[in-house]
């Protein structure tokens, strides 16, 4: 049981390029979430998806865009990148609706647009 | 609008003393609240949550956390710190409005244990 994966760990981007991080979980979970995190503000959603063929938009979603084609993959794409975009990304997912069920993070993917 | 606020940026404390990280929230309705910790290069783990029910919540590693209603706190506590505690600790609240079950983290505190 591996949990929650995410690819690449690392990536450095020049700005204007693109790159899709991809995570996985094998928990069967209905929701899942991509965050960033930068120093001092914690972690801000970016999108989110409930349930396979969903998605939605999170606090910071502009310049990024996400799929989930399948329960267990949720992909954030980034068609342009830009130096702002430059941070800690992690993916989470949770059992779903009903009780306040708590959310298992992956490993995060450092990335540095230059 | 819904928040999280954790008004230490570090916390020090020597091993074998009680430790608490402190935390405040602002939510409508009842508050679904949680407490996360990160290693070094890791992803975030959870600690312990708080539903309904008892004020003193006990969660992984020994930690435990008590919900204050009156003073709007959940505040993470431990009785006797270890040097492996030293991580940053989140704490977070789900946002009763959001479907997607969306969780808003406080800006997390630093942990230091010196032996």
């Amino acid at each position: 049981n591996a949990g929650v994966t995410q690819t690449p760990k690392f990536r450095v981007l020049k700005t204007g390029q693109s790159m899709t991080l991809l995570c996985a979980q094998d928990m069967n979970h209905e929701y899942m979430y991509w965050y960033r995190q930068d120093p001092g503000m914690g972690l801000r959603l970016i999108h989110y998806s409930v349930g396979e063929g969903t998605t939605a938009k999170g606090e910071v979603p502009d310049g990024y865009n996400v799929s989930r084609l399948k329960k267990q993959n949720f992909l954030l794409g980034l068609e342009s990148a830009a130096p702002s975009q430059t941070s800690v990304y992690f993916c989470a997912s949770s059992w779903g609706p009903g009780e306040a069920w708590e959310q298992y993070f992956g490993p995060g993917t450092r990335l540095t647009v230059t | 609008a819904q928040s999280v606020a954790q008004p230490e940026d570090q916390v020090n404390v020597a091993e074998g003393n009680p430790l608490t990280v402190k935390c405040t929230y602002s939510v409508s309705g009842n508050p679904y609240l949680f407490w996360y910790v990160q290693y070094p290069n890791r992803g975030l783990q959870f600690l312990l949550k708080y539903i309904t029910g008892d004020n003193l919540v006990k969660g992984s590693y020994g930690f435990e956390a008590e919900f204050n209603k009156s003073q709007t706190s959940f505040h993470l506590k431990k009785p006797s710190a270890l040097v492996s505690d030293s991580a940053l600790y989140f704490c977070a609240v789900r946002d009763p409005y959001n479907q997607g079950g969306k969780l808003i983290f406080g800006q997390g505190t630093e942990l230091s244990v010196k032996p």
